[in-house]
């Protein structure tokens, strides 16, 4: 079954550290790559997404990830967090097949202390 | 536009009775999603429609839910009837073909 893994599931960090969220699936074929943020009490937004090209995406707020198709990951990073960047982040991958849905990993929450 | 709606934010029933969550999608997206987000499962699709026709349905749990989509600006889920195992944050979400998927701020649904 097509599966979506973040192996870190609680990270704390102090500002101004280097951020990397690990994310890896399990579809042999070509996909479509997320990464969602849920800041507490919101709703999930887009970060960032991968469909073609620059295997190297820069998204919003200082986030950027790496597509390594070989890895099957799509690990989410940011040189320097800042307090504001506590939320929880989610990997989605959406397998290009016959239909369209987006499969989620379990998520990461991350505390960035003052 | 005003993003994906959903009513009410927050729902408390007791448990055998119904429920039905809301949800307007942004105009003009042809797509339309159902998520349930819980601290066991974290979030999963529930359901998904493509121009108000269901597509998948194979996350829905069991015949206690329903949803529908009259037209291309409102949906519901129904739960019929209600337990507690159904407490969680329902999101709907929508999207324009294969883009990305704009989430509305989900529905926090408590069953006593």
């Amino acid at each position: 079954a097509q599966s979506v893994s973040q192996h870190n599931h609680h990270v704390i960090l102090s500002e101004a550290a280097s951020l990397e969220l690990g994310c890896n699936y399990s579809y042999g074929g070509t996909v479509n790559l997320f990464w969602y943020v849920q800041y507490p009490g919101q709703h999930l937004q887009l970060l960032l997404k991968y469909f073609s090209g620059d295997p190297l995406v820069k998204g919003i707020k200082g986030f950027e990830a790496e597509f390594i198709k070989s890895k099957f990951s799509f690990n989410l990073r940011k040189p320097s967090v800042q307090w504001s960047d506590t939320a929880e982040y989610f990997c989605a991958v959406n397998p290009m097949d016959s239909s369209y849905k987006l499969i989620f990993g379990s998520g990461t929450r991350l505390l960035v202390r003052p | 536009d005003a993003g994906v709606i959903q009513s009410p934010r927050h729902e408390v029933t007791e448990m055998g009775q119904e429920v039905t969550l809301r949800c307007k999608p942004i105009s003009g997206h042809d797509y339309l999603f159902w998520y349930r987000q819980t601290m066991m499962r974290g979030l999963e699709l529930l359901i998904y429609f493509n121009n108000n026709v269901p597509i998948d349905d194979s996350g829905m749990p069991e015949d206690r839910f329903s949803a529908k989509m009259p037209n291309a600006s409102f949906s519901t889920l129904k739960i019929q009837p209600s337990e507690p195992r159904d407490s969680a944050v329902y999101f709907c979400a929508s999207s324009l073909a294969l883009d990305e998927q704009y989430f509305g701020p989900g529905t926090r649904l408590t069953v006593t």
